[in-house]
């Protein structure tokens, strides 16, 4: 059974602090890895994609990926109030058809 | 307009109804899915079609079918609604070149 663990949190940081969210996968041959920001009620959205080694910033987010510790996980510089949110952690397995593999979610609250 | 449009939104319903959700899509994307979340449980795989004529089980397709009427509709049914469906439905398309998936606003179902 293929796996993506998220810690579910919550996860409290102050409004201006960096907030990290990490998540682990099982597969050594995963591909493509998926952050999902997702309110409550709502639908996931995509934050940001990353298939290679290294950080990738879009904005005040940054995806880091290792591959040889199989963990990713994503940044979030000046937490704003509006970045509570339950994050989604996804990847694609090898022989997962392209399927994406989601994590449970971890949920941020930043406090003003 | 949604990109990816699912119908009902909201639906209340009686053990051992039969229930169709049903999703549309806008983006001209080959490959649709149904998911189910459920608090805490993240998302799980129902059902995915990669195109008219190929659909396949997810991780959780029992009391589930599916159909595919054409490249832009992918309804979901529950032939006899039990209360542990009760939960938020979603489907999603998914951009074959990225990997990316995009989401319906959900359906919230509530099996009594």
């Amino acid at each position: 059974q293929k796996e993506v663990e998220q810690n579910s949190g919550p996860l409290s940081v102050p409004e201006g602090a960096i907030a990290s969210l990490n998540c682990t996968y099982s597969d050594r041959g995963s591909q493509s890895f998926f952050w999902y920001r997702q309110y409550s009620g709502k639908s996931p959205e995509l934050i940001m994609f990353i298939y290679s080694n290294g950080d990738k910033e879009d904005g005040r987010f940054t995806a880091q990926l290792n591959k040889a510790s199989q963990y990713v996980s994503l940044l979030i510089r000046d937490s704003q109030p509006s970045d509570s949110a339950t994050y989604l952690c996804a990847v694609i397995a090898a022989g997962s058809q392209g399927n994406l593999i989601f994590g449970k979610g971890t949920k941020l609250s930043v406090k003003p | 307009d949604a990109d990816v449009t699912q119908t009902p939104r909201n639906r209340i319903t009686k053990t051992g109804k039969r229930i169709m959700l049903e999703c549309s899509q806008t983006k001209g994307h080959d490959r649709m899915y149904w998911y189910r979340q459920d608090p805490g449980l993240g998302l799980q795989l129902i059902y995915y079609s990669f195109d008219v004529k190929d659909i396949n089980k997810g991780e959780i397709s029992d009391g589930y079918s599916v159909s595919r009427q054409a490249q832009a509709k992918f309804s979901l049914s529950l032939e006899s609604a039990i209360p542990n469906q009760t939960a938020l439905y979603f489907c999603a398309t998914k951009d074959l070149y990225t990997g990316e998936l995009f989401f319906g606003e959900g359906s919230r179902l509530t099996v009594l």
